[in-house]
């Protein structure tokens, strides 16, 4: 089946832009998570999602990002007021929500100029 | 505070070498301790899941093991294809969210 999906595949922006990051999960997962992954490092959590509601968005680190969910399937990034700071792959998950394993998507690859 | 600490950063084997990786942790209550490969410029890829202490699994060439304060990746007579970042996590009973360690980048030479 379809795994998760992650438009786009490249972003480039630049400095104090507004972007928008999209992610579709599993069919049938109702949980789903953002997390950032810098070079060299491993993800970091920024907020999950079980339904249409955040749960958890204490991973998020100032205003200027914000996720939402309206339906409960897609999610939508949103990051206002970039800084270089931001640059980073974003990586989206889903899970079933009873289960634990988290399956992720391609990630978007977001530079800030 | 959950912590997860990945050790060697890098490895690099030669074709048919056998080696493991380690994955140390801390954490307040373990809901489970997960592997997952990443190649480069792509999301990671679940291998494992692993709940309790003296639980393995197996995959092919490779082997997770789960003690209570760490766990072992095994690669057996590894391939080049093996070569990868293995990414090691944990989800607390407090949560639900993944906490990665750095990672082991793999490279194995023919």
């Amino acid at each position: 089946g379809a795994g998760v999906s992650q438009t786009p595949s490249n972003k480039v922006t630049e400095k104090g832009k507004y972007v928008e990051l999209r992610c579709d999960p599993i069919s049938g997962h109702t949980a789903l998570y953002w997390y950032r992954q810098s070079l060299g490092q491993g993800p970091e959590f920024l907020i999950y999602f079980q339904g249409t509601g955040a749960a958890d968005d204490s991973g998020l680190p100032n205003d200027r990002f914000f996720a939402v969910r309206p339906e409960g399937s897609v999610s939508t990034l949103k990051i206002q007021r970039t800084e270089r700071g931001d640059s980073a792959m974003y990586l989206c998950a889903s899970s079933f929500p009873e289960g634990n394993e988290q399956f992720f998507g391609p990630g978007t690859r977001l530079t800030v100029l | 505070e959950d912590q997860v600490t990945q050790s060697p950063e890098a490895l690099r084997l030669q074709e048919g070498e056998s080696s493991s990786l380690n994955c140390s942790y801390t954490v307040s209550g373990l809901r489970g301790l997960f592997w997952y490969r990443q190649d480069p410029g792509k999301g990671p890829e679940f291998l494992f899941t692993l709940y309790s202490a003296g639980e393995e699994k197996e995959k092919e060439r490779l082997k997770a093991t789960l003690t209570k304060k760490e766990s072992f990746l095994h690669i057996t007579a590894p391939k080049p294809e093996d070569s990868a970042t293995y990414l090691c996590a944990v989800i607390s009973n407090s949560g639900y969210a993944l906490n990665f360690g750095k990672g082991t980048s793999l490279l194995v030479t023919p």
